[in-house]
């Protein structure tokens, strides 16, 4: 079974950086598309951007542009997400997300950039 | 970027229920939309893809219908653990990709 494990929590200051880590457990995702959604406390789901690592490119949203960098590296199946001049507004739980899901035996490929399982989720607060 | 709007945004109903839950596009996502169950303090569940699909393991009383710009989730009769937040969410224009603001269904 394959399992998305992220690292832990993070405290941050306003204008620094944070990256979190995102590791398939019992499986590789070089054909997968690997996706990180946001959400802020008592707020709705946001995405951020994706990756197929297999095509090494990352897609971002227009609003993270310039501030998000999303990578894949397929030796250790794990991807990253760095968000950088961090302020107050990023304080949120960071999910990965991705195209697999799983029964009782095996793990299939679902369709691209639907969210067939989640990691647990990583806070990041951003506090002075 | 495609605004993916949700009614109601609360719904209040007493379990055996039917649940009716609306999602509407600023624009035609044909059928690629998804719709997600999300309890406090767990990611987001995929129930529904492609508009009428359910994921697997997902109950038979979990519907999708729609297309185009119009889409609804059904829940034909509520079961405690139902009581939750739901999304839906296109990947037909991107990116991004856009969740709608959430639907709670909480008990009455």
């Amino acid at each position: 079974q394959v399992q998305l494990v992220q690292s832990g929590a993070e405290v941050k200051k306003p204008g620094s950086s944070v990256k979190v880590s995102c590791k398939a457990s019992g499986g590789t995702f070089s054909s997968y598309a690997i996706s990180w959604v946001r959400q802020a406390p008592g707020q709705g789901l946001e995405w951020m951007g994706g990756i197929i690592p297999f095509f090494i490119t990352a897609n971002y949203a227009q609003k993270f542009q310039g501030r998000v960098t999303i990578t894949a590296d397929e030796s250790t199946s794990t991807a990253y997400m760095e968000l950088s001049s961090l302020r107050s507004e990023d304080t949120a739980v960071y999910y990965c997300a991705t195209n697999i899901y799983c029964n009782s035996t095996s793990c299939y490929t679902g369709e691209y950039w639907y969210f067939d399982l989640w990691g647990r989720g990583t806070l990041v607060t951003v506090s002075s | 970027e495609v605004v993916l709007t949700q009614s109601p945004a609360t719904l209040s109903l007493s379990p055996g229920e039917r649940a009716t839950l609306s999602c509407r596009a600023s624009q035609s996502v044909s059928s690629y939309l998804a719709w997600y169950q999300q309890k406090p303090g767990q990611a987001p569940r995929l129930l529904i893809f492609d508009a009428s699909i359910r994921a697997t393991g997902i109950p038979a009383r979990f519907s999708g219908s729609g297309s185009g710009t119009d889409f609804t989730l059904t829940i034909s009769s509520l079961e405690p653990e139902d009581f939750a937040v739901y999304y839906c969410q296109q990947r037909s224009n991107w990116p991004p990709f856009t969740f709608g603001p959430g639907t709670k269904v909480h008990i009455k």
